[in-house]
């Protein structure tokens, strides 16, 4: 079935520790993205990438980095600079620019990101 | 802020009643979009409006739209137990490809 994979599900991670979330996608998707979610709130932008080889940062992009090798693959790493990486983190993506572009998501399952 | 604000935070309804809510934003866009999350899991397009139409339905959706006021709503009719969730709004700014969240309004629907 074609969708958005997110692995792991669940993560622990101690202070001063990197961690990098999986986010593959089967759907033949131009454009990935990242967003942070705080209890309680809404969807904060991390990092975006329209095409491979290339992304930019969203709203919150520090102590975060991304790469984007392969059209499928968007892996983000929450790096020891980030001050408060608890969170729960969605990857998403949706079919890119384009006239016809809706901008619809489609998401991953998340991952919930856990410091001790 | 970039993000939308959405009210009320959270609403309680009985199965059959229908819910209503709301969203503001802050800039001009090109669409506006609604999503449906499950507690820890992730989103659910529920349903898309253009900035040129004023509303659009979709089975028990009805999505208002009014660009002069910044605002959409969001009704679900006949509400059912499995409709509660967190349901959020987000618009796509025009000349960009970033779609900008609200803060989400949580619904609880008692059977």
């Amino acid at each position: 079935d074609g969708g958005i994979t997110q692995s792991p599900k669940y993560l622990f991670r101690k202070e001063g520790q990197n961690v990098t979330l999986s986010c593959e996608q089967n759907l033949n998707h131009d454009a990935m993205y990242w967003y942070r979610q705080d209890p309680g709130q809404g969807l904060r932008l991390i990092y975006y990438s329209q095409i491979v080889n290339d992304f930019q940062k969203g709203d919150i992009a520090e102590g975060y980095s991304v790469s984007r090798e392969k059209k499928e693959s968007f892996p983000l790493t929450v790096t020891s600079a980030q001050k408060n990486p608890t969170a729960f983190y969605l990857c998403a993506s949706s079919p890119g620019q384009g006239r016809t572009n809706t901008g619809e998501l489609f998401f991953g399952e998340g991952s919930r990101l856990t410091v001790l | 802020s970039q993000q939308g604000e959405e009210d009320p935070q959270a609403l309680s309804i009985q199965e059959g009643e229908n819910a209503t809510m709301n969203c503001s934003y802050k800039t001009s866009i090109n669409n506006l979009q609604w999503y449906r999350q499950n507690s820890g899991r992730g989103l659910v397009h529920l349903i898309l409006i253009r900035s040129n139409e004023r509303e659009k339905h979709s089975g028990r959706l009805r999505v208002t739209l009014d660009t002069s006021k910044k605002s959409s709503s969001l009704l679900i009719t006949a509400s059912r137990a499995a409709d509660t969730a967190s349901y959020f709004c987000a618009t796509l700014w025009i000349n960009t490809d970033k779609l900008i969240f609200g803060t989400g309004t949580r619904l609880q629907v008692f059977p």
